[in-house]
Parts: structure tokens; C-alpha cells; sequence
């Protein structure tokens, strides 16, 4: 059964930790994606990756970070330097970095930071 | 950079009603695609259209590309309560993605 898998599904952690989102896809897909989702807002990109060992800054990159070891691998972590990190996190897959390409969505973690 | 503006934020109908909601670039997109967030759920891609006038439908649904190819709509005729959920249109760049905020759609039986 194909597909992009997040984990946790609900996260809480205390402000000042920095909190690791899995993100994981069986798509032999090249490309992959973070977004978070705000009430009332569209899906912002923070990172995206096109291959393996290389990633790009989205427009709300500032306070996160992310690595590319695997293919099918593809972590958010959200540091303590993210001002305001409680959201809907989605990770996306895509077969190539391509703009024509259609975007997978995982099911989502929702973080909250207390 | 590219910015996509989508309207109405929200739209309460009664099923049976239609329903449209538009999307607006700043810039000439070389393509658009659409996706839907049931709530509670992740966004599903439903379509991408290419071509400067494209309309293309799926069953009760009416995507239309603008001639100049920087706007595009969507139209639901006769809505249906699994209608119920947010329409994002997402415009491209070369390699990514600008999601507009979206159109939340309630469907009242």
C-alpha cells in the first residue's frame, strides 16, 4: 500500500524544545515538500527537496530545519527559534520537482507548543 | 513573488445551490491545479489545467484556465453535502507550489 506516512499524528511539546515531524513516502517519489497550514490560511512552503543530499528554502524557512539523507525520508524539525510553531504541519511527495506534477499529501501532524 | 488570491474565503449554500469560487494570480502561470481538504483531512489533488482557455469537468465540477492564463475558477452546479470541505488552487512556479488561502465550502441539506 503506497503513500506518505506522518507521524505523530498530535504532537505537544513545551516552548523552548525544538520537535522532530517524521515524514516518509513509498512513492519512489524524487520530490518532496513542507507546508504548514494556519486557520483561515492557504498551505505555506517551508522546505522542499528535488533529490537526495539537497534542499531549498520555502518562504517561511526561519526557524526550521530539514535533512535528505534517504529518498524516502524527509524530516521537519521545528526549532526553538520559530516563534510561533503551533500549526497543522502537511508533508507532500511529488515524482519530480517539476511544477506540473501533482502533489501527494501525508495525513498531517498538529503541533501544539505549550 | 507570486502571490494567488482566491474569493470568497467562505460560502454557506443549501444543497442544490451552485457553487463557484475564483482564483487570481499576480503573475502568468504556466499552469494551475486544484486541490480539496475535506475537514479534518489533507489537501487531494483534483485536477491541473495547462492550456490559456482550458475548461475541463469532472461530473458536477467545472474547472475553467483564464485566456491570459493568470485566473481560473471553479464551479460545483447542484451541490451535494460530500460537496462540504476547502478548494485551494495552487499556481506553479518551476519547481513548487503558491497555495492561494483557500475557499471554505458548507453545504446545508
Amino acid at each position: 500500500d503506497g503513500g506518505i506516512t506522518q507521524s505523530p499524528k498530535y504532537l505537544f511539546r513545551k516552548e523552548g524544545q525544538n520537535v522532530t515531524l517524521s515524514c516518509e513516502q513509498n512513492l519512489n517519489h524524487d520530490a518532496m515538500y513542507w507546508y504548514r497550514q494556519d486557520p483561515g490560511q492557504g498551505l505555506r512552503l517551508i522546505y522542499y527537496s528535488q533529490i537526495v543530499n539537497d534542499f531549498q528554502k520555502g518562504d517561511i524557512a526561519e526557524g526550521y530545519s530539514v535533512s535528505r539523507e534517504k529518498k524516502e525520508s524527509f524530516p521537519l524539525t521545528v526549532t526553538s527559534a520559530q516563534k510561533n510553531p503551533t500549526a497543522f504541519y502537511l508533508c507532500a511527495s511529488s515524482p519530480q520537482g517539476r511544477d506540473y506534477n501533482e502533489q501527494f499529501f501525508g495525513p498531517g501532524t498538529r503541533l501544539t507548543v505549550l | 513573488g507570486q502571490q494567488v488570491m482566491q474569493i470568497p474565503q467562505y460560502q454557506h449554500v443549501q444543497e442544490g445551490e451552485d457553487f463557484t469560487t475564483y482564483c487570481n494570480s499576480s503573475t502568468t502561470l504556466s499552469n494551475i491545479q486544484w486541490y480539496k481538504q475535506r475537514p479534518g483531512g489533507h489537501p487531494v489533488f483534483l485536477i491541473q489545467l495547462v492550456k490559456s482557455g482550458e475548461v475541463k469537468k469532472q461530473k458536477r465540477l467545472t474547472f475553467q484556465f483564464g485566456e491570459a492564463k493568470k485566473n481560473s475558477s471553479l464551479h460545483i452546479t447542484a451541490t451535494q453535502t460530500t460537496d462540504v470541505g476547502t478548494y485551494f488552487c495552487a499556481g506553479s512556479g518551476y519547481s513548487t507550489l503558491t497555495f492561494g488561502k483557500g475557499t471554505m465550502l458548507l453545504v446545508s441539506p
